[in-house]
């Protein structure tokens, strides 16, 4: 069982350009959960998954961020247009059916220059 | 607004030195409560999870308490080692299942 997987590890982007990070869960897990972690602050809550539907995303900010978690594949954390203020570590999290408690993945450093 | 807190934000210990990290939490309401570790450049590994109807877990030389009256848990780890050096997380949930609200955590470091 790989774990959760998650790509790129690290992640540079221009001002202006669009960052995509992807989020493959556990093998039979199949909700999945995306939290940032600026510098010097806490993770923080994003948004909340299940296959198809996004069932939670009130961390998320209102413009420019989207997820989504399809049928097939991995989930997606896309950032369109970033700025400096988005660098940040974006971590994804996933856990079975009804079970308490995630396993996290390692985590994307998105820097944007 | 549901706010956790940890103290100290950072603590370097000899080897070998029982130790206590504290984690604070203003909702009442707690569903569960974990404790992880986040290494240097690197994801988060689970250590301990309480479900709101226990008082304590324990994994090897980790334990982990929680008083829902007072709204504090607590990590004790005994006979520390240079290899339990990372930052210490722990997160709480009201909401059911998910929506962790995160500590900012406590900076470990043990000297061998």
């Amino acid at each position: 069982n790989a774990g959760v997987m998650q790509n790129p590890r690290h992640l540079v982007r221009r001002r202006g350009q669009e960052a995509r990070l992807r989020c493959s869960p556990m093998k039979g897990h199949s909700h999945v959960y995306w939290y940032r972690q600026l510098p010097e602050e806490g993770l923080k809550f994003m948004v909340y998954l299940q296959k198809e539907n996004i069932i939670d995303e009130s961390g998320m900010p209102k413009e420019r961020f989207s997820a989504e978690f399809p049928k097939e594949g991995p989930s997606i954390l896309r950032i369109q247009q970033v700025v400096r203020g988005d660098s940040a570590a974006y971590f994804c999290a996933s856990s079975p059916e009804g079970v308490t408690g995630y396993t996290f993945g390692s985590g994307t450093r998105l820097t944007v220059v | 607004k549901q706010e956790v807190t940890q103290i100290p934000a950072a603590l370097s210990v000899p080897e070998g030195e029982n130790l206590v990290l504290n984690c604070s939490f203003t909702d009442s309401a707690i569903y569960n409560l974990q404790w992880f570790r986040q290494d240097p450049g690197k994801g988060l590994t689970s250590l301990l999870l309480i479900q709101s109807s226990q008082r304590e877990q324990t994994s090897g030389r980790l334990n982990a308490s929680l008083d829902k009256s007072s709204g504090r848990s607590t990590l004790y780890i005994a006979a520390s080692q240079p290899g339990d050096s990372a930052t210490y997380l722990c997160a709480e949930s009201t909401s059911g299942t998910y929506k962790y609200i995160f500590g900012t955590g406590t900076r470990l470091k043990v000297l061998a």
